[in-house]
């Protein structure tokens, strides 16, 4: 079975622009996470998606969006980049949340210049 | 409000050594816990999942144990070796109907040849 992959794997852009990143799930699994991580605050939780619907978000401004198509893959859109917006994205899928178990997908490396 | 705690940040250990590595979480009422491993710049990999209502959950020469009641979980890597140096993670849902994880901030792990 495939496991969770995210494309594209590197991003340079610069700051104003806005990026979409994709992620997708293991086949069956509906439930798909995003998460910021940094140097300085290590993992930050930035929304879920479960059947098409966001189910939890975290405290990331409105420049951070989501959404999720029927084939359950995901994508995350980062709106006026900043600087600080330079992190390693992950994404992790599973079944139906909170009760099983989690898979991550390698990451994409998103540079704001 | 749930939060993880690993302790020490980091550990050096020589090639051969058994070594625990620690988590702590406040609240008790969890529905799982995970732990996953991380190398430089990757996604994470999921290592160990113990439900609720186990103790402990073995694979090869990790064994992760779980005790709802004080709060923490460990990791029992035994026969460490230089391809165990990564940084390890133990992460808790936040409730059971959401894929939303707390995680630890992680110990780095490197083992000497």
């Amino acid at each position: 079975k495939a496991g969770v992959t995210q494309t594209p794997r590197y991003l340079i852009k610069t700051r104003g622009q806005q990026v979409t990143l994709s992620c997708s799930p293991i086949s069956g699994h509906r439930s798909v996470s995003w998460y910021q991580q940094t140097p300085g605050q290590g993992l930050q939780f930035l929304f879920e998606y479960f059947s098409e619907t966001q189910r939890n978000k975290g405290n990331f401004p409105g420049r951070f969006s989501g959404r999720q198509f029927s084939n359950s893959r995901s994508e995350m859109n980062v709106s006026t980049l900043e600087l600080g917006d330079s992190a390693l994205y992950l994404c992790a899928s599973s079944l139906d949340g909170g009760g099983y178990e989690q898979y991550f997908g390698p990451g994409t490396r998103l540079t704001v210049t | 409000k749930q939060e993880v705690t690993q302790i020490p940040a980091a550990l050096s250990v020589p090639e051969g050594e058994n070594l625990v590595l620690n988590c702590s979480f406040t609240d008790s009422a969890i529905y799982n816990l995970q732990w996953f491993r991380q190398d430089p710049g990757k996604g994470l990999t999921s290592l160990l999942l113990i439900q609720s209502s186990q103790r402990e959950q073995t694979s090869g020469r990790l064994n992760a144990s779980l005790d709802k009641s004080s709060g923490r979980s460990t990791l029992y890597i035994a026969a460490s070796q230089p391809g165990d140096s990564a940084t390890y993670l133990c992460a808790v849902p936040s409730s059971s109907n959401t894929g939303k994880l707390i995680f630890g901030q992680g110990t780095t792990l490197q083992v000497k040849p």
